[in-house]
C-alpha cells in the first residue's frame, strides 16, 4: 500500500521568515512523482511544486523548495521569504508513473503572522 | 483558457437521495479523476475517467459512479446518500492517464448531506 503521512496539523511563521514542511512517504514503487499541493480556504487545489524521483536534483520554484530524500522516503517543502498569501492547506501527494491517481497526506495548516 | 470547472458549487441532500456532480475539464485535456475530501481531511481518490471508460478505482463502494461524455466532460452520481457522504468532491483532469502529467484541480463541489 502506498502512504503520505504529514506528522504537522498546524505550523506558524512569520512573515519574511523561512518555514519547512515535513512528509514522509512509503511506496514499492521506483518510478514515481512528489507533489505539494497549496489549499488556500477558496478550496481550489494548487500545484506548488513536483519532484520526479528518477531526479537527484532538488525541485525548486522560485522561493518554494524541496528536500528530496530518496532512501529515506522523505519530501519536505521549505518555503523562504513567507508571504501573508502563503497562508494555506499544504498537501503532500504521491503518484506513480503507470497511475496517475494521487495519493494525498492529511495536510498541514500554515499561519503566516506579522 | 478556461479551468478545470464544476457544478454546482454547494449542494444539500437529505438521506437516501441521489446526486449528480459535474465537470469539465481543462481545455486539451481527455482524462478526469475525483477525489472526495472529508472535512479537515486529504483527498482521497474515487476514481478515473479516461476515453470515456473508468480505468481506476479507489475504495469507494458501488454507490458511487461515474460517466465520461465524448467531449471529456465528466459526472459523479452518488446513491443513496449516507450522512458520512457529506465532503468536498474535487474534480482533477489532465492529459493522459498517466502519472507524469500533471493534475489540476477545479473548485469543487460541497456535498451537505441532512
Amino acid at each position: 500500500a502506498q502512504t503520505v503521512t504529514q506528522s504537522q496539523p498546524e505550523m506558524s511563521v512569520q512573515e519574511a521568515e523561512t518555514v519547512t514542511l515535513s512528509c514522509t512517504y512509503d511506496t514499492s514503487e521506483s518510478d514515481y512523482y512528489l507533489f505539494w499541493y497549496k489549499q488556500p480556504p477558496s478550496r481550489q487545489m494548487i500545484l506548488v511544486i513536483r519532484q520526479e524521483a528518477y531526479k537527484q536534483q532538488n525541485a525548486t520554484e522560485n522561493r518554494f523548495s524541496v528536500n528530496f530524500q530518496k532512501a529515506a522516503k522523505s519530501f519536505s517543502l521549505k518555503i523562504s521569504d513567507s508571504q501573508l498569501g502563503d497562508a494555506a492547506m499544504y498537501f503532500c501527494a504521491f503518484n506513480t508513473g503507470t497511475a496517475s491517481k494521487l495519493t494525498f497526506g492529511t495536510g498541514t495548516r500554515l499561519q503566516v503572522t506579522l | 483558457d478556461a479551468g478545470v470547472t464544476q457544478s454546482p458549487t454547494h449542494l444539500i441532500k437529505t438521506r437516501g437521495q441521489q446526486v449528480t456532480l459535474r465537470c469539465s475539464p481543462k481545455s486539451g485535456h481527455d482524462t478526469v479523476s475525483w477525489y472526495q475530501q472529508a472535512l479537515g481531511q486529504g483527498p482521497q481518490f474515487i476514481f478515473q475517467y479516461y476515453e470515456e471508460e473508468e480505468r481506476q478505482r479507489g475504495n469507494f463502494p458501488d454507490r458511487f459512479s461515474g460517466h465520461q461524455f465524448p467531449n471529456y466532460s465528466s459526472e459523479l452520481n452518488v446513491n443513496a446518500l449516507l450522512l458520512g457522504d457529506s465532503a468536498l468532491y474535487l474534480c482533477a483532469s489532465s492529459l493522459g492517464q498517466w502519472g507524469d502529467y500533471e493534475q489540476y484541480f477545479g473548485p469543487g463541489t460541497r456535498l451537505t448531506v441532512t
